[in-house]
């Protein structure tokens, strides 16, 4: 069965800690894996996709890597900004959908 | 672009009430997908369009939800009757042909009381 794990499931950090969030995933092919974050209140918003092994992506302090069985996201030097729940998600070989995991809530202290 | 929109924003019903969600994708769009949101269950996936067509519906609870897309700028979700069970926030999200990122809209967050 396609399925994603989010750990940890919340994360509380000072400011300028940098930090890695985990996404391990089991599917039989992987066509993309995602990254997005939600802001409390709002839809989730696209931050990057990832689609072999080996493969890495920035923006800004944030950068998303990919292995066969996970994906990270570092996060160097976060800011208070940074808070918000971020979400992984996979679109398996087999399937015409996207599975989400239950997200990282993160928080970052002043 | 404005993204994608939904309405209403916020939503208050009693039990057994009618409700239905609104959701206009971004334009050029060809994919268009509704999602509910719980704590509990965290983000899932009820249906989803392609070019107006209904595709995957597998995640629709149960016969009490519908969704409709009668053209390219519109779809709705439908709860009819509504049960308190049914309380969460619906997202509507687009996807570009040949794209594999889904953009998503504000939600609408139901109370069913």
């Amino acid at each position: 069965e396609d399925q994603v794990t989010q750990s940890p499931e919340a994360l509380r950090l000072q400011e300028g800690e940098s930090s890695s969030l985990n996404c391990s995933y089991t599917v039989s092919g992987l066509r993309g894996l995602f990254w997005y974050r939600q802001d409390p209140g709002k839809g989730p918003e696209f931050l990057f996709t990832l689609y072999s092994a080996g493969e890495e992506k920035e923006k800004e302090r944030l950068k998303a890597t990919l292995t066969k069985k996970e994906s990270f996201l570092h996060i160097t030097a976060p800011k208070p900004e940074d808070s918000a729940t971020y979400l992984c998600a996979v679109h398996p070989s087999s399937a015409s959908k996207i599975i989400f995991g239950s997200g990282t809530r993160l928080s970052i202290r002043p | 672009d404005a993204g994608v929109i939904q309405s209403p924003r916020h939503e208050v019903t009693e039990m057994g009430q009618e409700v239905t969600l609104r959701c206009k994708p971004i334009s050029g769009h060809n994919s268009l997908f509704w999602y509910r949101q719980t704590m509990m269950r965290g983000l899932e996936l009820l249906i989803y369009f392609n070019n107006n067509v209904p595709i995957d519906d597998s995640g629709m609870p149960e016969d009490r939800f519908s969704a409709k897309m009668p053209n390219a700028s519109f779809s709705t979700l439908k709860i009819q009757p509504s049960e308190p069970r049914d309380s969460a926030v619906y997202f509507c999200a687009s996807r570009g042909q040949g794209a594999n990122e889904q953009f998503f809209g504000p939600g609408t967050r139901l109370t069913v009381l």
